[in-house]
């Protein structure tokens, strides 16, 4: 079985300083791993998502993420943080190749960027 | 507006009755997800189509729940005798299939929010 952990309920970090939200997953096979962001009473908001090649990707709003096969983590990182970056942060895997599988999502992360 | 669309934003019911929720996906879409989110938790998997055909059902979908999607286009999802542990964020999501875009991302909506009283 496929599974995600985002072992931070809460992550507080002053405005212009780095920020990283963490990601691990458990599949059986080749991961297909996403990050969504979730502003209050809205749907989920795509960020980006690793699927093969490049380890370091590269998202919307100056987001990127690496992926570690290694430490099976997939970590979302900006190099500097806004006030408005502040939300909640999901990140997802998928195991098949098809899609035919629906992603698996973590619990979430509760971004704050204090001004 | 061209995104994933959701009906009602919030409904609020007693115990005990019946509900139903509409999703419009992205046009083009052919793939269509129902996701369930209650507080402090993650979207967790209900059920999903392929055009018209629902491939799979999580153990989640009591048989209190039934969806559909019957040309292929908009989906609703019914919760017949609603309960209180019912009360969630209810969430579509929309995609292509690979092939199309190799595993592309889901396209969510805004979610409809129900509260069970």
């Amino acid at each position: 079985a496929q599974s995600v952990a985002q072992p931070e309920d809460q992550v507080n970090v002053a405005e212009g300083n780095p920020l990283t939200v963490k990601c691990t997953y458990s599949v059986s096979g080749n991961p297909y791993l996403f990050w969504y962001v979730q502003y209050p009473n809205r749907g989920l908001q795509f960020l980006l998502k690793y699927i093969t090649g490049d380890n370091l990707v590269k998202g919307s709003y100056g987001f990127e993420a690496e992926f570690n096969k290694s430490q099976t983590s997939f970590h979302l990182k900006k190099p500097s943080a806004l006030v408005s970056d502040s939300a909640l942060y999901f990140c997802a895997v998928r195991v098949d190749f098809s899609g035919n599988t629906p992603l698996v999502f973590g619990k979430g992360t509760r971004l704050s960027v204090i001004a | 507006d061209t995104g994933v669309s959701q009906n009602p934003r919030h409904k609020i019911t007693k115990r005990g009755q019946n509900v139903t929720f509409r999703c419009d996906p992205i046009s083009e879409h052919n793939r269509l997800y129902w996701y369930r989110q209650t507080l402090g938790q993650g979207p967790e998997f209900l059920t999903y189509f392929q055009n018209e055909a629902q491939l799979e059902k999580s153990r989640l979908l009591s048989d209190r729940f039934s969806a559909e999607r019957p040309k292929g286009s908009f989906s609703t999802l019914e919760i017949q005798r609603t309960e209180q542990g019912d009360s969630a964020m209810y969430l579509c999501a929309s995609s292509t299939p690979p092939g199309q875009g190799m595993n592309t991302e889901a396209f969510f909506g805004q979610g409809t929010r129900l509260t069970v009283v």
